[in-house]
């Protein structure tokens, strides 16, 4: 078992829909990021949480450390929200070593 | 402007041979990173560098090497290039190990050895 699973792994939804892409993880952490993966290949880091919520723009990411989950929200999708969401970890000690989750592809359409 | 710069965004090479791949990054970081991206796109780090003392060396081979001349470069030396080398490589750097202030990437080098 993956020590950081995200789901879906896939998700392709309409222009305007609300997504949500979910991370759990299973280590201590001292901080949590969300980054986005363009098409290119190129890699955006989005967010970096170690607790509550942040917002910018239509991105929405909260954290719940009890729970060891991390949820990424678009409201009002856009087809350029396109790309690979990844959920990493900093495992607490771990002298700044990131453990990456699998990535969610996103596809809005249309 | 370019934050964390990688040359070249593209490497096709045969087996066998010896290349790098640079980067810079001009955000006054003092950790740098390279990452690899395997063919179901994890990302596994393999280097990273703080204050030009190697402080992460995860299971690669010892055909790749890092080198590290300042701290705002931190490049990616491969030899006796094999056809599994063949990835997307990504270089990083952060501040403080990222807990305060988050990772920036580069856009990553394609490499393909044929």
């Amino acid at each position: 078992k993956n020590e950081v699973e995200q789901s879906p792994q896939n998700l392709t939804a309409q222009e305007g829909e609300f997504i949500t892409i979910n991370c759990s993880y299973s280590v201590g952490i001292s901080a949590l990021h969300w980054l986005q993966q363009h098409p290119g290949g190129g890699i955006v880091s989005l967010f970096m949480l170690s607790s509550g919520k942040k917002k910018h723009g239509r991105l929405i990411a909260t954290i719940n450390i009890q729970e060891k989950h991390s949820s990424l929200h678009i409201t009002a999708s856009h087809p350029r929200d396109s790309a690979v969401y990844i959920c990493a970890v900093e495992q607490r000690g771990s002298n700044y070593q990131l453990i990456w989750g699998a990535g969610t592809k996103l596809i809005i359409k249309p | 402007d370019t934050a964390v710069s990688q040359t070249p965004k593209y490497l096709v090479t045969q087996m066998g041979n010896d290349k790098s791949i640079k980067c810079e990054q001009n955000l006054g970081h003092d950790t740098m990173y390279w990452y690899k991206q395997d063919s179901k796109k994890f990302l596994k780090i393999m280097f990273s560098y703080n204050n030009k003392e190697l402080i992460i060396n995860e299971t690669v081979p010892n055909r790749f090497s890092p080198k590290s001349p300042d701290k705002a470069h931190l490049n990616l030396h491969i030899n006796s290039l094999e056809l599994g080398d063949s990835a997307v490589y990504f270089c990083a750097s952060s501040h403080q190990g990222a807990s305060n202030y988050g990772y920036t990437f580069g856009s990553g080098t394609r490499l393909t050895v044929v």
